[in-house]
């Protein structure tokens, strides 16, 4: 099946860009998400990716995609302490299930 | 707009009780899914509904139950409580079931003693 990974942890300071990595190991995923947890809430979706596509921009958030190396990325410009939250990618596997990975937690310090 | 509801939003079981965990959407949503989140272990997948009238196994299966009582609602239950349930349970729904996004319940937070 799908595997997901991602580091456990970024720490950048409000106004720097961050980027968040994600590997996964199905390169039939047809959909790649990225989804946001915010502190005693469920996940937020974020943005997604077709994987026919090797980039997506949505306002402060852009989604690289390099499915020769299977590397997904999230970067979000211009951070504000409001996006301090823990980030999931997730790929589809096989069966059409959702596989998550550990999840990123993103520090902005003012 | 609610989304997806989750009750309750925090429980407290002792070893063996039994209990439902609650799970409503109001977005016509076809499939439904209840997972679990652990530290670190992102989250897993126990069942699954992909449209009324059919429930599937996920990853994590053993030790749940699942009904999916109507288009809206799908519970989980656990028969006899373990202290290895103790978790964050989500439920989420989406309008396909192939590969389509997500949508999340705020969760509930059970923890067994």
């Amino acid at each position: 099946g799908e595997d997901v990974e991602q580091s456990l942890f970024l720490s950048v300071r409000e106004g720097d860009s961050s980027v968040i990595n994600c590997t996964y190991t199905d390169s039939s995923s047809t959909y790649l998400y990225w989804y946001k947890q915010e502190p005693g809430a469920g996940l937020q979706l974020l943005t997604y990716i077709f994987s026919n596509m090797d980039m997506k921009q949505d306002q402060r958030l852009t989604v690289l995609l390099n499915k020769k190396d299977k590397h997904l990325s999230l970067r979000i410009a211009d951070t504000q302490t409001g996006d301090s939250a823990i980030y999931f990618c997730a790929g589809v596997a096989a069966g059409n299930m959702l596989t998550f990975g550990g999840g990123t937690r993103l520090m902005v310090k003012p | 707009n609610a989304g997806v509801t989750q009750t309750p939003k925090f429980q407290v079981l002792k070893t063996g009780q039994s209990m439902t965990l609650q799970c409503a959407q109001d977005m016509n949503h076809n499939s439904m899914y209840w997972y679990r989140q652990d530290p670190g272990m992102g989250l897993r997948l126990i069942y699954y509904s992909a449209s009324e009238g059919t429930t599937d196994k996920g990853e994590v299966p053993n030790g749940y139950n699942v009904s999916r009582l109507n288009k809206r609602e799908f519970s989980l239950r656990l028969e006899s409580a373990a202290p290895s349930q103790t978790s964050v349970y989500f439920c989420a729904s989406s309008d396909g079931f192939l590969g389509q996004p997500q949508h999340f319940g705020d969760g509930t937070r059970l923890s067994i003693l």
